[in-house]
Order: structure tokens, then sequence, then C-alpha cells
């Protein structure tokens, strides 16, 4: 059974850099059927999808449009983690973040969009 | 304002059939797969349905998914009070190269 684990500041201040962890038990950040997820949600966004990293022979990323100058999103090999950074933070980024996995078929394909998810940390950007 | 537009809420009594629309675009629903989540209060969303019209296991076959060109439907039958809750739904979008959400739909069950 997959489990997501997340840890992180629930505070940060506006301009700071928001930095979340995601320890994954039952599968690996490097397994080349998996794509692993950052999500946020907030009032006024809703669902809002960040990003993600992959392994395909070499590490991959894709981060939204919205977020793509201030995001970076990494792996930890030696513990099984994957972690989130989002600098120039002001108050819009107030969200629940989320970790969250995509699992793909044999052949390459998407099959199973966010079929694991994090139990969620709320981050509030605030002096 | 997302990219894939749901009614925001929708209802319906114990044992009735309700459906939840979720219209898009060529470039997301018209191209690719849609997933349904189920969302209750406090908790991370669930996975109800993938590729368009598959239940994980352990989902009960009451919630089922279809898809129709650019448009997709979430279908609930014989309601049941357990069923209050948020529901999204979410597609690849190729023009974004990203994945886009719903803004949900809050079922209420009467």
């Amino acid at each position: 059974q997959v489990q997501l684990q997340q840890s992180g500041p629930g505070l940060v201040k506006p301009s700071q850099t928001l930095s979340l962890t995601c320890a994954i038990s039952g599968d690996s950040v490097s397994s080349i059927r998996t794509a692993w997820n950052w999500i946020r949600q907030s009032p006024s966004r809703g669902l809002e999808w960040l990003g993600r990293i992959y392994y395909r022979s070499k590490w991959g990323n894709d981060y939204a449009v919205s977020v793509k100058s201030r995001i970076a999103i990494t792996p930890d090999t030696s513990k099984n983690q994957f972690s989130l950074h989002l600098k120039s933070v002001t108050p819009e980024d107030t969200a629940v973040y989320y970790c969250a996995r995509v699992a793909y078929d044999t052949t390459g394909h998407l099959e199973r969009l966010f079929d694991y998810w994090g139990q969620g940390i709320l981050v509030t950007v605030s002096s | 304002q997302s990219v894939m537009t749901q009614p925001p809420s929708a209802s319906g009594t114990p044992g009735q059939r309700v459906t939840i629309s979720c219209s898009g675009s060529s470039s997301n629903i018209g191209s690719n797969y849609v997933y349904w989540y189920q969302q209750l209060p406090g908790t991370a969303p669930k996975l109800l349905i993938y590729r368009s019209n598959q239940r994980p296991s352990g989902v009960p076959d009451r919630f089922s998914g279809s898809k129709s060109g650019t448009s997709a439907s979430l279908a609930i039958s014989g309601l049941r009070s357990e069923d209050e809750a948020n529901y999204y739904c979410a597609s690849w979008d190729d023009s974004l190269s990203g994945v886009v959400f719903g803004g949900g739909t809050k079922l209420t069950v009467l």
C-alpha cells in the first residue's frame, strides 16, 4: 500500500521560500511507472496542479505556467522522498498543499491520475 | 476561473440517480482521459473514476463515468447520505502541458 507523508512549516513570511517534503512508502520516487506531483487547494483558486517530477533514465519535470518562474520540485532518492520549493511567496500562495502520485501503464501511458495523496498541509503566507 | 466547467451544486434524495457534468475543450477532455475525485470535508481528494470510465478497486459500482466529445459526466446511482461531498473532474491539457481541474460540484443529499 502506497502512503505519502507530508512535512513542512505551516507559516511562511512573504517573499520567503515555501518548502515542503513528501515521504513515500510502498513505492519508489525513482520508479519509471510513476510521477510525483504537488497540488494546492484554496477557496479562491480551487484545486491547482503545480508540477511533477519523474524518472525515465534521467530526471524530468513539468511545472504549471502560473508558478513556473518560482517553483522547483526535487527528488531525494536516499530518503525516497521529493520536495516542493516555491520562492517569493505572497499571501495568494496561502493554500492547503498536497503531494500525489500518478501511475503509468506498462506502455508508458497515463493510467491513474492522483491515485494516492498526502494528508495535506495548510500553509499560510503572512508576516 | 477553472479551465473545465462544473455546476457549483447538485442535489438528490436517497436512492435517486444524479449526474455531474464537466465541460472542457479539445485540448483536454477532447483528447485525453477524464478523472473524477470525491472530497469529504477536511480530507484529501479520493480517486473515484480513472480513464474516463474505470473504477479503482473499492469504489462502489454506484459510481460511473462517461465521456463524449469535450464533455464528461459522473453518475451516482442509489444515492446515499455518505455521498454528500465535493466532486472534481480533472484531465491533462495538451495546450497547457499540465493537469487541469474543474471548479468542483458540491453534492447535497436531501
